[in-house]
């Protein structure tokens, strides 16, 4: 069936550092693929998407390439800024299984001054 | 209002309560889903609506009793909880069909502590 496997937390950084957060996915069909943050006390906001291989979903300096090749979703953002510490969840959607959505397991990032 | 509201933010209840919580979405989606989410354990899926019938209900226990009167709101009643359902309640949206280009829209959460 359909998953989401993303690499486990918690991981910190320090201001400015570069980020990447590992995503692979298993689909029976061609899904479309979503990355979603979390703040603290909050709920989860879109933060970007990608709806077809080779597509590049992007927001707020955070970028990730749907990569049908490897079924990764990596995402990624070149510095990053003590108010991008927060929970970070990588989803898909599937039209294959009636558009269910199928989220990992979420990554904590914490960024320090 | 705009998108997800749940209310009330936090709960406190006792196991012999009663209480529910509300979400109300002005998005005028129509479809609807609780999540439960617990601390280091991945996202739940409780319940779903889909044109304000209930389609799916992942083996939850009796406990949780999801209402949905109409395709804007959606219900959670709880009774006779129990300390590990301790968790941030999240519900979401859709538009049916359209999932795979917009996603969900979830609201803030409710966190509950059954004391």
């Amino acid at each position: 069936g359909d998953s989401v496997t993303q690499m486990e937390g918690p991981v910190t950084l320090s201001e400015e550092a570069f980020l990447t957060i590992n995503c692979t996915y298993t689909a029976t069909g061609y899904p479309s693929l979503f990355w979603y943050v979390q703040y603290p006390g909050e709920g989860l906001q879109l933060l970007l998407k990608a709806t077809k291989a080779d597509d590049k979903g992007s927001n707020k300096g955070f970028e990730a390439t749907y990569r049908k090749e490897t079924t990764s979703f990596h995402l990624e953002k070149g510095s990053v800024q003590v108010s991008d510490s927060a929970v970070y969840f990588c989803a898909l959607s599937d039209k294959n299984t009636g558009n269910q959505f199928y989220f990992g397991t979420g990554t904590s990032l914490t960024v320090i001054p | 209002e705009t998108g997800v509201t749940q209310t009330p933010r936090h709960l406190v209840m006792g196991m012999t309560n009663k209480k529910s919580l509300k979400c109300e979405q002005h998005l005028g989606h129509n479809a609807m889903y609780w999540y439960k989410q617990s601390a280091k354990k991945p996202l739940e899926l409780m319940f779903v609506y889909s044109l304000e019938e209930r389609v799916e209900n992942n083996s939850v226990p009796s406990r949780f009793s999801p209402e949905c009167p109409n395709s804007s709101h959606l219900f959670l009643h709880l009774h006779t909880l129990q300390p590990e359902d301790s968790a941030l309640y999240l519900c979401a949206s859709s538009q049916l069909g359209q999932e795979s280009f917009y996603g969900y829209t979830f609201g803030s959460g409710t966190r509950l502590t059954v004391v």
